[in-house]
């Protein structure tokens, strides 16, 4: 069974528009992690954010924001005012502590922003 | 400090020949990674190291990938014989059992069998 749920398959939008990518997840653990990658075209995967599941609080980084839901079990990733350069693919995944904390990605979803 | 190596980047290889991937974790990382890409699709885990132990090969196609770590540090994935279907990316991934468990990725290596 998926564990990881990203619906949204491809985004497009116009520079300087906000973007929010899903992200819904699945475990009975009580202990986990939620994170977010960015893979780029050049294919490496870059780390942006890591949550446990015991800390619900919202985060702001510059331009890029999270927002952590357990009651909904969303972990949703919103970039504002997008640029060019973020353009790439976003996975979301999830760690789990009867699984020897191993990330299990979702499908990724595709962001294209347009000048 | 030195990310995650891996080599080689890019691989040509005909059906049914052997390959090889191989990668170099961060210094200090016990924990050791294997995942496989394919195209338009998330990583998925094909073997997980502590150490030098493999703790959880499940998805890993024992017919023809073999996987070792022998000195609990450089690691080496083969496939043999390779199919049309292993057309991907290899990634290899390292994390720090002290830390908050980020894993810190390679750039990959990408298989074409023809």
């Amino acid at each position: 069974a998926q564990k990881v749920t990203q619906a949204q398959t491809e985004i497009s939008v116009v520079e300087k528009e906000d973007v929010t990518l899903d992200c819904v997840y699945e475990t009975r653990d009580t202990t986990y992690y939620l994170f977010w990658y960015k893979q780029p075209p050049s294919g490496e995967l870059v780390f942006l954010i890591r949550r446990n599941s015991f800390d619900e609080q919202n985060e702001i980084s510059g331009r890029y924001s999270w927002n952590f839901q357990k009651s909904t079990s969303s972990f949703n990733f919103t970039i504002t005012a997008s640029q060019v350069v973020d353009s790439a693919v976003y996975f979301c995944a999830l760690s789990e502590a009867n699984s020897g904390y191993a990330l299990n990605f979702g499908k990724g979803t595709s962001l294209l922003v347009t000048p | 400090e030195a990310g995650v190596v891996q080599s080689p980047r890019y691989k040509i290889i005909e059906k049914k020949q052997p390959v090889a991937f191989w990668c170099n974790p961060i210094s200090g990382h016990n924990t050791l990674y294997w995942y496989l890409q394919n195209l338009g699709q998330g990583p998925e885990l094909l073997i997980r190291y502590e150490n030098e132990e493999a703790v959880d090969d499940s998805q890993l196609p024992k017919d023809r990938f073999s996987a070792e770590r022998l000195k609990g540090v450089d690691s080496t994935l083969k496939i043999q014989p390779a199919e049309l279907g292993d057309s991907a990316v290899y990634l290899c991934a390292s994390s720090d059992p002290r830390g908050t468990g980020e894993l810190f990725f390679g750039e990959g290596s990408r298989l074409t069998v023809l």
